[in-house]
Protein backbone atom coordinates (compact mmCIF):
# COMPACT_ATOMS: atom_id res chain seq x y z
CA UNK A 1 0.00 0.00 0.00
CA UNK A 2 0.75 3.73 -0.30
CA UNK A 3 3.30 4.65 2.62
CA UNK A 4 5.75 7.92 3.49
CA UNK A 5 9.20 7.60 5.54
CA UNK A 6 10.82 10.16 7.03
CA UNK A 7 13.74 10.89 9.06
CA UNK A 8 13.79 10.32 13.05
CA UNK A 9 13.85 12.86 14.88
CA UNK A 10 14.92 15.06 16.93
CA UNK A 11 16.71 17.24 14.60
CA UNK A 12 18.84 19.84 16.78
CA UNK A 13 20.19 22.78 15.27
CA UNK A 14 21.72 25.97 15.66
CA UNK A 15 19.79 29.33 14.48
CA UNK A 16 20.66 30.04 10.44
CA UNK A 17 21.78 26.53 10.27
CA UNK A 18 21.04 24.43 6.86
CA UNK A 19 17.80 22.24 7.53
CA UNK A 20 16.96 18.90 5.61
CA UNK A 21 14.29 16.79 6.60
CA UNK A 22 14.34 13.58 4.06
CA UNK A 23 11.04 11.97 2.97
CA UNK A 24 10.66 9.11 0.68
CA UNK A 25 7.40 7.77 -0.42
CA UNK A 26 5.71 4.51 -2.40
CA UNK A 27 2.58 4.88 -3.90
CA UNK A 28 1.02 3.72 -7.07
CA UNK A 29 0.40 6.32 -9.49
CA UNK A 30 1.08 9.58 -9.25
CA UNK A 31 0.25 10.89 -6.02
CA UNK A 32 0.72 14.97 -4.92
CA UNK A 33 3.05 15.36 -2.15
CA UNK A 34 2.62 17.49 1.32
CA UNK A 35 4.78 19.23 3.72
CA UNK A 36 3.15 20.43 6.82
CA UNK A 37 3.74 21.55 10.18
CA UNK A 38 2.45 21.44 13.71
CA UNK A 39 3.34 23.74 16.69
CA UNK A 40 3.09 22.66 20.07
CA UNK A 41 -0.52 22.22 21.08
CA UNK A 42 -1.80 22.84 17.60
CA UNK A 43 -2.99 21.35 15.03
CA UNK A 44 -1.26 21.37 11.03
CA UNK A 45 -0.60 23.79 8.79
CA UNK A 46 0.04 23.27 5.02
CA UNK A 47 3.66 24.24 4.76
CA UNK A 48 3.66 23.81 0.86
CA UNK A 49 2.78 20.69 -1.60
CA UNK A 50 4.00 19.76 -5.03
CA UNK A 51 1.32 17.71 -7.63
CA UNK A 52 3.50 16.19 -10.38
CA UNK A 53 7.31 15.91 -11.14
CA UNK A 54 9.60 18.38 -10.81
CA UNK A 55 7.05 20.68 -8.80
CA UNK A 56 8.93 22.23 -6.17
CA UNK A 57 6.79 23.64 -3.50
CA UNK A 58 8.36 26.38 -1.77
CA UNK A 59 7.07 28.70 1.30
CA UNK A 60 8.30 30.73 4.21
CA UNK A 61 11.80 29.80 3.03
CA UNK A 62 11.34 26.10 3.06
CA UNK A 63 11.13 23.80 -0.23
CA UNK A 64 10.89 20.38 -1.59
CA UNK A 65 10.81 18.94 -4.81
CA UNK A 66 8.82 16.43 -5.97
CA UNK A 67 11.62 13.84 -7.58
CA UNK A 68 9.78 10.72 -9.53
CA UNK A 69 12.79 9.08 -10.06
CA UNK A 70 14.00 9.04 -6.16
CA UNK A 71 10.59 8.99 -5.30
CA UNK A 72 11.72 11.83 -2.59
CA UNK A 73 10.14 14.90 -1.27
CA UNK A 74 12.95 16.11 1.24
CA UNK A 75 12.74 19.42 3.12
CA UNK A 76 15.37 22.24 3.23
CA UNK A 77 15.16 25.71 4.33
CA UNK A 78 18.72 27.52 3.77
CA UNK A 79 18.99 29.44 7.54
CA UNK A 80 16.67 28.04 9.85
CA UNK A 81 14.75 30.47 12.77
CA UNK A 82 14.23 29.24 16.71
CA UNK A 83 10.70 29.94 15.48
CA UNK A 84 10.63 27.10 12.94
CA UNK A 85 11.00 24.69 15.58
CA UNK A 86 7.73 22.39 15.09
CA UNK A 87 6.73 18.85 13.94
CA UNK A 88 7.23 18.80 10.46
CA UNK A 89 5.27 16.03 8.42
CA UNK A 90 5.12 14.96 5.10
CA UNK A 91 2.33 13.15 3.72
CA UNK A 92 0.99 12.13 0.38
CA UNK A 93 -2.42 12.02 -1.57
CA UNK A 94 -2.89 9.14 -3.87
CA UNK A 95 -6.03 7.84 -5.85
CA UNK A 96 -8.12 8.60 -2.76
CA UNK A 97 -9.21 11.68 -0.57
CA UNK A 98 -7.02 10.22 1.84
CA UNK A 99 -3.89 11.36 3.33
CA UNK A 100 -0.89 9.40 4.29
CA UNK A 101 1.22 10.79 6.51
CA UNK A 102 4.99 10.10 7.82
CA UNK A 103 5.50 9.47 11.83
CA UNK A 104 6.80 13.40 11.68
CA UNK A 105 10.08 14.83 12.15
CA UNK A 106 10.70 17.78 15.77
CA UNK A 107 13.06 19.87 14.22
CA UNK A 108 14.34 21.83 17.32
CA UNK A 109 16.56 24.90 16.68
CA UNK A 110 18.44 26.62 19.40
CA UNK A 111 19.51 30.18 19.29
CA UNK B 1 -8.11 30.67 2.17
CA UNK B 2 -9.79 27.98 3.76
CA UNK B 3 -10.77 27.76 7.05
CA UNK B 4 -11.67 24.93 9.41
CA UNK B 5 -12.64 25.97 13.13
CA UNK B 6 -12.44 22.97 15.87
CA UNK B 7 -14.25 22.89 19.09
CA UNK B 8 -13.62 23.13 21.94
CA UNK B 9 -9.81 23.25 22.14
CA UNK B 10 -9.26 21.39 25.06
CA UNK B 11 -11.82 19.43 27.13
CA UNK B 12 -11.41 17.45 30.42
CA UNK B 13 -14.26 15.14 31.24
CA UNK B 14 -15.56 12.10 33.60
CA UNK B 15 -15.35 8.20 32.63
CA UNK B 16 -17.99 6.80 31.39
CA UNK B 17 -19.56 10.39 30.42
CA UNK B 18 -19.48 11.06 26.25
CA UNK B 19 -17.88 14.07 24.64
CA UNK B 20 -18.94 16.04 21.27
CA UNK B 21 -16.09 17.36 18.77
CA UNK B 22 -17.28 19.54 16.14
CA UNK B 23 -15.65 20.76 12.91
CA UNK B 24 -17.04 23.68 10.81
CA UNK B 25 -15.85 24.82 7.44
CA UNK B 26 -16.39 28.57 7.88
CA UNK B 27 -15.39 29.36 4.23
CA UNK B 28 -15.65 26.25 2.03
CA UNK B 29 -18.43 23.41 1.36
CA UNK B 30 -16.79 20.15 2.77
CA UNK B 31 -17.45 16.99 1.14
CA UNK B 32 -14.99 15.11 2.84
CA UNK B 33 -14.16 15.52 6.21
CA UNK B 34 -11.38 13.30 8.12
CA UNK B 35 -10.91 12.79 11.72
CA UNK B 36 -7.88 11.82 13.35
CA UNK B 37 -6.23 11.14 16.55
CA UNK B 38 -2.40 11.82 17.85
CA UNK B 39 -1.15 10.05 20.48
CA UNK B 40 2.31 12.04 22.03
CA UNK B 41 5.22 12.32 19.91
CA UNK B 42 3.40 10.29 17.22
CA UNK B 43 1.87 10.44 13.97
CA UNK B 44 -1.55 11.04 12.93
CA UNK B 45 -3.86 8.19 13.05
CA UNK B 46 -6.76 8.57 10.38
CA UNK B 47 -9.90 7.19 12.35
CA UNK B 48 -12.23 7.80 10.00
CA UNK B 49 -13.63 9.66 6.52
CA UNK B 50 -16.96 11.55 6.92
CA UNK B 51 -19.16 12.70 3.71
CA UNK B 52 -21.73 14.63 3.62
CA UNK B 53 -25.24 12.86 4.32
CA UNK B 54 -23.72 9.52 4.62
CA UNK B 55 -21.98 7.11 6.77
CA UNK B 56 -18.45 7.33 8.29
CA UNK B 57 -16.05 4.84 6.71
CA UNK B 58 -14.21 3.93 9.83
CA UNK B 59 -10.56 2.71 9.45
CA UNK B 60 -9.45 -0.98 11.09
CA UNK B 61 -9.37 -1.31 14.24
CA UNK B 62 -11.88 2.31 15.23
CA UNK B 63 -14.87 1.24 16.86
CA UNK B 64 -17.71 2.95 15.39
CA UNK B 65 -19.91 2.62 18.31
CA UNK B 66 -17.06 4.52 20.68
CA UNK B 67 -16.57 7.38 18.37
CA UNK B 68 -19.62 8.77 17.01
CA UNK B 69 -19.26 11.02 13.33
CA UNK B 70 -21.90 12.60 11.87
CA UNK B 71 -21.83 14.83 8.64
CA UNK B 72 -24.92 16.48 8.35
CA UNK B 73 -24.09 19.44 6.17
CA UNK B 74 -21.84 20.48 4.12
CA UNK B 75 -19.96 22.58 6.94
CA UNK B 76 -20.28 20.42 10.12
CA UNK B 77 -18.94 17.40 11.50
CA UNK B 78 -19.11 16.17 14.55
CA UNK B 79 -16.84 12.93 16.57
CA UNK B 80 -18.75 12.29 19.99
CA UNK B 81 -16.44 10.01 22.48
CA UNK B 82 -19.31 7.35 23.88
CA UNK B 83 -18.80 6.31 27.41
CA UNK B 84 -15.36 7.86 27.67
CA UNK B 85 -12.54 5.90 29.43
CA UNK B 86 -9.03 7.52 30.34
CA UNK B 87 -7.56 5.60 27.44
CA UNK B 88 -9.67 7.66 24.93
CA UNK B 89 -7.36 10.68 26.15
CA UNK B 90 -5.45 11.80 23.38
CA UNK B 91 -5.66 14.80 20.09
CA UNK B 92 -8.28 14.68 18.04
CA UNK B 93 -7.71 16.27 14.87
CA UNK B 94 -10.35 17.13 12.01
CA UNK B 95 -9.82 17.71 8.43
CA UNK B 96 -11.93 19.19 5.29
CA UNK B 97 -11.45 18.93 2.19
CA UNK B 98 -13.76 20.23 -0.95
CA UNK B 99 -13.21 19.47 -4.52
CA UNK B 100 -13.49 22.51 -6.37
CA UNK B 101 -10.11 23.46 -7.66
CA UNK B 102 -6.58 21.00 -6.30
CA UNK B 103 -7.62 19.28 -3.92
CA UNK B 104 -6.93 20.49 -0.47
CA UNK B 105 -7.04 20.03 3.16
CA UNK B 106 -7.60 22.23 5.72
CA UNK B 107 -6.98 20.96 9.27
CA UNK B 108 -8.56 22.33 12.11
CA UNK B 109 -6.42 23.19 15.79
CA UNK B 110 -7.39 19.86 17.05
CA UNK B 111 -9.07 18.86 20.77
CA UNK B 112 -7.09 17.83 23.75
CA UNK B 113 -9.20 15.48 25.65
CA UNK B 114 -8.38 13.92 28.75
CA UNK B 115 -10.62 11.76 30.40
CA UNK B 116 -10.22 11.32 34.19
Amino acid sequence: GDSVTQMEGPVTLSEEAFLTINCTYTATGYPSLFWYVQYPGEGLQLLLKATKADDKGSNKGFEATYRKETTSFHLEKGSVQVSDSAVYFCALSANTDKLIFGTGTRLQVFP
Amino acid sequence: GAVVSQHPSWVICKSGTSVKIECRSLDFQATTMFWYRQFPKQSLMLMATSNEGSKATYEQGVEKDKFLINHASLTLSTLTVTSAHPEDSSFYICSATNRQGAKGYTFGSGTRLTVV
